[in-house]
């Protein structure tokens, strides 16, 4: 069975800085990955999906992440942060042919002044 | 309006208490799912349904049932509540063939059981 892992449960950084939002998975077959963004009190929307293709994926607000299948890992980066990225970020992977969704447990990203 | 709407945002109930949690959706989508978030644990699937006459568990399906009166409604209850159903509830929707694109997610249903 797929299981996905948030290596960080919590990152706080300064604004303008880099960061990156480590997430593995686990699946014998093809996966879909997404990473997904919550912010405080509010539902979870998409940020960026990988389905096929070129293996680096963008978002509009400057976050990418990196699909690579030989580390099994999706980890989402973005060069300087902002306070408004301040929220809680899920990865999650659906493997080939199924609609479900399996997410991490989350990664609360700080962006601190 | 928002495409994914769940009713009510905040509820508090009593342990033993039957609650229903409500979603109805705007999208057109086909799919719909239950998840619940807490806190260090992510969202973890309770039910999910591909068409109206098409009901499925997910991982943590126990105290729990589900109706899909329409395509567009799809409702979450608690028989009778405990106090570890604490949590925040989503409802989730995806088109057939599409869910590949990513879930439409409601606002929440954030239920306290004391």
């Amino acid at each position: 069975a797929q299981s996905v892992t948030q290596l960080d449960s919590q990152v706080p950084v300064f604004e303008e800085a880099p960061v990156e939002l480590r997430c593995n998975y686990s699946s014998s077959v093809s996966v879909y990955l997404f990473w997904y963004v919550q912010y405080p009190n509010q539902g979870l929307q998409l940020l960026l999906k990988y389905l096929s293709g070129s293996t680096l994926v963008e978002s509009i607000n400057g976050f990418e992440a990196e699909f690579n299948k030989s580390q099994t890992s999706f980890h989402l980066r973005k060069p300087s942060v902002h306070i408004s990225d301040t929220a809680e970020y899920f990865c999650a992977v659906s493997e080939g042919g199924s609609e479900k969704l399996v997410f991490g447990k989350g990664t609360k990203l700080t962006v601190n002044p | 309006d928002a495409d994914v709407t769940q009713t009510p945002r905040n509820r508090i109930t009593k342990t033993g208490k039957r609650i229903m949690l409500e979603c109805s959706q705007t999208k057109g989508h086909d799919r719909m799912y239950w998840y619940r978030q807490d806190p260090g644990l992510g969202l973890r699937l309770i039910y999910y349904s591909f068409d109206v006459k098409d009901i499925n568990k997910g991982e943590i399906s126990d105290g729990y049932s589900v109706s899909r009166q329409a395509q567009a409604k799809f409702s979450l209850s608690l028989e009778s509540a405990i106090p570890n159903q604490t949590a925040l509830y989503f409802c989730a929707t995806s088109d057939t063939g599409q869910g590949y694109y990513g879930y439409t997610f409601g606002s929440g249903t954030r239920l306290t059981v004391v």
